[in-house]
């Protein structure tokens, strides 16, 4: 069975403080995704990667950075959490059409 | 700018009867929809997909209908049963580009 698996499932930080939000998939796939999910606001792109060492920013990507060293592992960083940044985080990766998504973190910052 | 839009944050249904999500969208070069299931503090699951050449795919309760001219995607389930609660997003692409998705909707089906 396919999976996309996201290291934590619910996290809390402090304001400023550096977060890594880790996404590991089993699929071999080329395109990965990281979305936030918020209330009324749906799910918002931040950022994607269609390689290794390749990324592309999304529609949010202020106070956020990614990392792609291998093609399986995507990573999130909040180079400096803030409260505005409290959500669920998901991570996605896609090959053709068609997203798998992991379980979702959810971030609270303190 | 919001390409996909859901304009109903919610919706409830009596067990049994039909539910109708719609979802509306403005970029025509979109050729491929989705729609996906979320249960409160899990990841989106997929649902039912339909591409641009069709106007309809169903899988077993679950029907999806787009009307191109109209840039309209509708999703009915059919009967609706309580474990169909949950948020339910429409999403598009362009072939090869990302998706883009709508607001959702919240389904509660009541028994």
């Amino acid at each position: 069975d396919v999976k996309v698996t996201q290291s934590s499932r619910y996290l809390v930080k402090r304001t400023g403080e550096k977060v890594f939000l880790e996404c590991v998939q089993d699929m071999d796939h080329e395109n990965m995704f990281w979305y936030r999910q918020d209330p009324g606001l749906g799910l918002r792109l931040i950022y994607f990667s269609y390689d290794v060492k390749m990324k592309e920013k999304g529609d949010i990507p202020e106070g956020y950075s990614v990392s792609r060293e291998k093609k399986e592992r995507f990573s999130l960083i909040l180079e400096s959490a803030s409260t505005n940044q409290t959500s669920m985080y998901l991570c996605a990766s896609m090959r053709g059409y068609g997203y798998t998504f992991g379980s979702g973190t959810r971030l609270t910052v303190v | 700018d919001q390409q996909v839009k859901q304009n109903s944050p919610s919706l409830s249904v009596q067990e049994g009867r039909i539910s109708i999500l719609n979802c509306d969208y403005t970029n025509s070069m979109f050729d491929y929809f989705l729609w996906y299931k979320k249960y409160p503090a899990e990841g989106p699951t997929f649902l039912i997909s339909i591409s641009s050449i069709k106007d309809k795919n169903e899988d077993g309760r679950f029907t999806v209908f787009l009307n191109k001219s109209a840039k309209h995607l509708s999703l009915h389930i059919v009967p609706s049963q309580p474990g169909d609660s949950a948020v339910y997003f429409c999403a598009a692409s362009a072939i090869g580009n990302q998706f883009y998705f709508g607001t959702g909707t919240s389904l509660t089906v009541i028994p």
